[in-house]
């Protein structure tokens, strides 16, 4: 089955500095990507997605990129705020097995 | 737009006990799901229902867990007899129709088996 691996598992940055998190699958029919954002007590929320096909999408302050060669995708998060500071999940999906597998996730500190 | 709702939000049980959680998904969609969650963990699909049929419930421990949704609806799930190891939180989402479709995450019941 998938393997997702996500890293790093804990990430402490300065208020204003970028942010990035890494993801590595192991299944290449996985073709959609999505990342999720979870607050306390909060289930997760859908941020940014991308599908096989594009290699770059950004959002503003967020991007998403995909290395399908290598098998990975990252988040970036650029000019960060406190509020940014949550638990951030990647997962990879195989749309024709409708299986989304999830990362452990990254749990990201924004200090102002 | 309402989100999903979950219900209870928390319940602590004793081992061999039963437990049932309820979700009602966003109106409309017809896809839903229930994720495990444990601590420190990403959430792991249990089910997944495409209106009130299963899709795939390969990760359902059938022996102790089971999962219906009547009417293409609401959902429920049931543990019986939980175990020390099932203390997770239990997310429910819903999306449109496909696994591309955004899914919709309720806050999750957070069970803790003693």
């Amino acid at each position: 089955g998938e393997n997702v691996e996500q890293h790093p598992s804990t990430l402490s940055v300065q208020e204003g500095d970028s942010a990035v998190i890494k993801c590595t699958y192991s299944d290449s029919a996985s073709n959609y990507f999505p990342w999720y954002k979870q607050e306390l007590g909060k289930g997760p929320q859908l941020i940014i997605d991308i599908r096989s096909n594009v290699g770059e999408k950004k959002d503003q302050r967020i991007a998403v990129t995909l290395n399908k060669t290598a098998k990975h995708f990252s988040l970036h998060i650029t000019e960060t705020q406190p509020e940014d500071s949550a638990v951030y999940f990647c997962a990879a999906t195989r749309t024709n097995a409708g299986k989304s597998t999830f990362g452990d996730g990254t749990t990201l500190t924004v200090k102002p | 737009e309402a989100g999903v709702a979950q219900s209870p939000r928390y319940k602590i049980i004793e081992k061999r006990q039963s437990v049932a959680f309820w979700c009602n998904p966003i109106s409309g969609h017809a896809t839903l799901y229930w994720y495990q969650q444990i601590l420190g963990q990403g959430p792991k699909l249990l089910i997944q229902f495409q209106n009130n049929g299963v899709v795939d419930d390969s990760q359902l421990p059938k022996d102790r867990f089971s999962a219906e949704r009547l009417k293409g609806v609401d959902s429920t799930l049931k543990i019986q007899p939980a175990k020390l190891e099932d203390s997770a939180v239990y997310l429910c989402a819903s999306s449109l129709r496909q696994i591309t479709d955004t899914q919709y995450f309720g806050p999750g019941t957070r069970l803790t088996v003693l």
